[in-house]
């Protein structure tokens, strides 16, 4: 099955810090989304993209869907200790079927020390 | 509005037993998914409904998972014979069909715990 390459798998970073996540496919993907978790929640979508080279921004978060259609990265700027948490990308894969289940990368921790 | 909600928020169950998940969907919302994460892991996708069917339950990783979703709205995750690997929280998730289909909206999880 499909199976997206995400890193890195934590960061320890000061707070101010700028951020840089990516992911990473060997297949076409339709549709990147960013998701944020936090302990004992479910996942929070935080940007969607659905065009090669968009790029597109939430607050101090920015991201961009690759050109080659097989990677995506997410920047947080000037991170706070609210940015504690898990993130996640996510894909749907080019099958044309519409509403199929996501193809999730296993997560970057991100880890902000005082 | 209120979003997605799921029930129970944690079970514990033995081994052999069977448990009932339940998971009720943003309102309006036709598309519904279930995943399953496990401990420091990613999420996996395990069955997905458009209305009341189910066009896509290839990732249910075995015959004792079955899911039902019935009006429209509310579906149940049903795991027979409980073994210890099915351990994980089990996430649900919907989406409209209007506008973008992709964004799929999380609920909180349900902690299963298999002894």
């Amino acid at each position: 099955g499909q199976q997206l390459n995400q890193s890195p798998q934590s960061m320890f970073i000061q707070e101010g810090e700028d951020v840089s996540m990516n992911c990473t496919s060997s297949s076409i993907f339709n549709t990147w989304l960013w998701y944020k978790q936090d302990p004992g929640e479910g996942p929070v979508l935080l940007i969607a993209l659905y065009k090669a080279g968009e790029l597109t921004s939430n607050g101090r978060l920015t991201a961009q869907f690759g050109i080659t259609r097989k990677d995506s990265f997410l920047n947080i700027s000037a991170s706070i200790p609210s940015d504690v948490g898990i993130y996640f990308c996510a894909g749907q894969p080019y099958s044309g079927g519409g509403a199929d289940g996501l193809t999730f990368g296993k997560g970057t921790h991100l880890i902000i020390q005082p | 509005g209120a979003g997605v909600s799921q029930s129970p928020s944690n079970k514990v169950t033995e081994k052999g037993k069977d448990v009932e998940l339940r998971c009720d969907p943003i309102s309006g919302h036709t598309a519904l998914y279930w995943y399953r994460q496990s401990l420091g892991q990613g999420l996996e996708f395990l069955i997905y409904f458009q209305g009341n069917s189910a066009p896509d339950k290839s990732g249910l990783p075995s015959d004792r998972f079955s899911a039902e979703r019935t009006g429209g709205s509310v579906s149940t995750l049903t795991i027979q014979r409980t073994q210890q690997e099915d351990s994980a929280v089990y996430l649900c998730a919907s989406s409209s069909r209007t506008g973008v289909t992709y964004e799929q909206y999380f609920g909180p999880g349900t902690r299963l715990t298999v002894t």
